[in-house]
């Protein structure tokens, strides 16, 4: 089945570092979604990419979609802590439904 | 209520017992979804309900797994003869359709087989 690596599994910072997280699959990706998982807690969803060479901002955040289709990423400038948890990309698939997870990448960022 | 509700939050087993993991996702979402977490692992997809009916089952690891919608609302997913290997943590999520909508995931419930 499909599946979905992501790289690095850990990344320590220093506050104010930038931080990347990539998500790359063999075969083509349908829709990206990007989640954060704080510590002891649950999946929060971030944002979805759809369109081939797609970029979506959210403040420091900044998510791109590969041309091909077949990675992504999730670019955090200027770390801070409350940027800590793993964060998880996700493929629907065709199903459009069924989640595909990586297994994540941890973010530990010192102050 | 405001999200999606799971209960309970631990649950303590042991080897070859019954569980019952009850799920309340948020009102109005259609869709809902079980996965199972494991340690450092992301989340695993279980089990896909539209409505009432089970529309995607195929990550229901084996038969000793079982999940029900009977209104459409709240799900219970049941898990006979408990095996020390279903340890994990047991994530409900809800959307209003399927996952091409932001997908709302619950606490969880921490399932320990001992």
């Amino acid at each position: 089945g499909q599946q979905v690596m992501q790289i690095p599994q850990y990344q320590h910072v220093q506050e104010g570092e930038d931080f990347t997280t990539y998500c790359n699959s063999s075969t083509t990706l349908s829709n990206i979604q990007w989640y954060k998982q704080r510590p002891g807690g649950h999946p929060v969803f971030l944002i979805q990419l759809v369109k081939s060479g797609e970029v979506k901002k959210q403040k420091r955040l900044t998510f791109q979609f590969g041309e091909a289709k077949k990675n992504s990423s999730l670019h955090i400038t200027a770390t801070q802590t409350t940027d800590v948890g793993t964060y998880f990309c996700a493929d629907s698939g065709g199903s459009n439904y069924k989640l595909t997870f990586g297994k994540g990448t941890l973010l530990t960022v010192n102050p | 209520g405001a999200g999606v509700s799971q209960t309970p939050s631990n649950k303590v087993t042991e080897k070859g017992k019954y569980v019952e993991l009850r799920c309340d996702p948020i009102s109005g979402h259609t869709a809902l979804y079980w996965y199972r977490q494991s340690l450092g692992q992301g989340p695993e997809f279980l089990i896909y309900f539209q409505g009432t009916g089970a529309a995607d089952d195929s990550g229901l690891p084996n038969d000793r797994f079982f999940a029900v919608r009977p209104e459409g609302s709240v799900s219970t997913l049941k898990i006979q003869r408990t095996e020390r290997g279903d340890s994990a943590v047991y994530l409900c999520a809800s959307s209003r359709q399927g996952h091409g909508t932001e997908a709302f995931f619950g606490q969880g419930t921490r399932l320990t087989v001992v």
